[in-house]
């Protein structure tokens, strides 16, 4: 497809356990950033890619928040021993240089 | 204080009229500055942006920048049911690569 692709769409995670966030961006588009997003607020900041490197993760809320973008493509978001205050959803959006940025449908994770 | 205030909302407008949705900033030196529509279980979406000070006119959409008092405003006109999401005030902090502080949003909804 030709926009911003994220699976799972939705994830029921039970406390404590792992999860993988998966963002496939729009072909060819450098910049690749993660979003989290509580209910009934404005999505919230918590990494930049610029390619395979990671710029600014100053976003995330904990060192039990990891992403990754090895080949400069594809992007993971793990999240380690979910906590019910993880529960949101999670947006991945990608951006060429001098365009605006394009989101993903988001993924829906509920901690229980 | 919030980076990027909107405000509270939810708003409610009939069809064919005027909506009005606020935007206070507070990074001075912020220069691009963004309006993202949001349909309820959807991603967000660019409807407008603005640089310069003064009004930007797309369609039915309004765009105000007044960066002397920190405001950013979008105006809708003639109203449509379809309008109805929730409207999210998006600025890029000076010297940030590009990533987005979102205010909380403003729902908006257009009655037929």
């Amino acid at each position: 497809g030709a926009g911003v692709s994220q699976s799972p769409r939705y994830k029921v995670a039970k406390r404590g356990q792992d999860v993988a966030l998966r963002c496939d961006p729009i072909s060819g588009h450098v910049s690749l950033f993660w979003y989290q997003q509580a209910l009934g607020q404005g999505p919230e900041f918590l990494t930049y890619f610029q390619n395979e490197a990671q710029l600014d993760k100053s976003g995330l809320p904990s060192d039990r928040f990891f992403a990754e973008r090895p080949e400069g493509s594809v992007s993971t978001l793990k999240i380690q021993r979910t906590q019910q205050e993880d529960s949101a959803v999670y947006l991945c959006a990608s951006r060429a240089m001098n365009t605006e940025a394009f989101f993903g449908q988001g993924t829906r994770l509920t901690v229980v | 204080q919030k980076e990027v205030e909107q405000n509270s909302g939810p708003l409610s407008v009939p069809e064919g009229a005027i909506a009005s949705l606020n935007c206070t900033y507070s990074d001075r030196g912020s220069q691009s500055f963004f309006w993202y529509r949001q349909y309820s279980g959807k991603s967000p979406e660019l409807i407008m942006s603005i640089y310069s000070n003064g009004d930007k006119e797309d369609g039915r959409f309004t765009a105000q920048l007044n960066k002397a008092s920190q405001y950013v405003s979008l105006l809708i006109r003639d109203s449509q049911p379809s309008d109805s999401a929730t409207y999210l005030c998006a600025v890029p902090p000076s010297g940030s690569a590009r990533q987005l502080t979102f205010g909380s949003g403003t729902q908006l909804t257009v009655l037929p």
